[in-house]
């Protein structure tokens, strides 16, 4: 089916491990992107991609890793993951960047 | 420092009442302007965009007012159903530029 996924749904993983979540798109979106939503806060960029191979920082970059070698695919890394980067994740997609779609979510708990 | 200021943070009101939600933004670089609807366990789903061109957007039961002079824009529910029960995420962003940013979000409770 056409439309953006996530994986996993749900993550639980340690202090200082490294864990990738990953995003999926069908539509060929030239624009990707990740964001953080915690409450209070509402959702805050963490990084985007105009293109494959383009990738620059929003809000919130510190400690998280991106890569975007397929257009479909913008997987985001957390190096060493840490308590503050418990949240729930969300991944976007747009063809001209400002309409974002967004997947469902990955809710990721660091113990 | 936030970008985009909503309020309020949450909102009852009855069947058939008009919620309002508001937000406020400092960045006049700003020309873009989307409310999102969001349900428990779902991600975002855009509802409405507005420019800075128009001061008023309708569709369907939502309406999207906008005042460039003083930098806010408000979401209005028409004839809310317990179905519009969801928060409510305004953001800005400027057109050429893809850096979203948020408010803090407002949780609706439409009662039957």
């Amino acid at each position: 089916d056409a439309g953006i996924t996530q994986s996993p749904r749900y993550k639980i993983t340690e202090t200082g491990r490294q864990v990738t979540l990953m995003c999926h798109q069908t539509w060929s979106h030239s624009y990707m992107f990740w964001y953080r939503q915690d409450l209070g806060h509402g959702l805050r960029l963490i990084y985007y991609s105009a293109a494959a191979d383009i990738t620059d920082k929003g809000e919130v970059p510190d400690g998280y890793v991106v890569s975007r070698s397929k257009t479909e695919n913008f997987p985001l890394t957390l190096e060493s993951a840490t308590r503050s980067q418990t949240s729930v994740y969300f991944c976007a997609s747009s063809p001209v960047g400002y309409e974002q779609y967004f997947g469902p979510g990955t809710r990721l708990t660091v113990t | 420092q936030q970008q985009v200021k909503q309020s309020p943070q949450s909102l009852i009101v009855q069947k058939g009442g008009i919620p309002i939600i508001n937000c406020a933004y400092e960045n006049t670089a700003f020309d873009y302007f989307p409310w999102y609807q969001q349900f428990p366990g779902k991600g975002p789903a855009l509802l409405i965009a507005i420019r800075p061109d128009v001061s008023e957007k309708k569709e369907g039961r939502f309406t999207i007012s906008f005042n460039k002079s003083a930098k806010q824009f408000s979401l209005h529910i028409m004839d809310s159903q317990p179905g519009d029960s969801a928060t409510y995420f305004c953001a800005a962003s400027s057109y050429n530029f893809n850096k979203f940013y948020f408010g803090s979000g407002t949780k609706l409770n439409v009662k039957p």
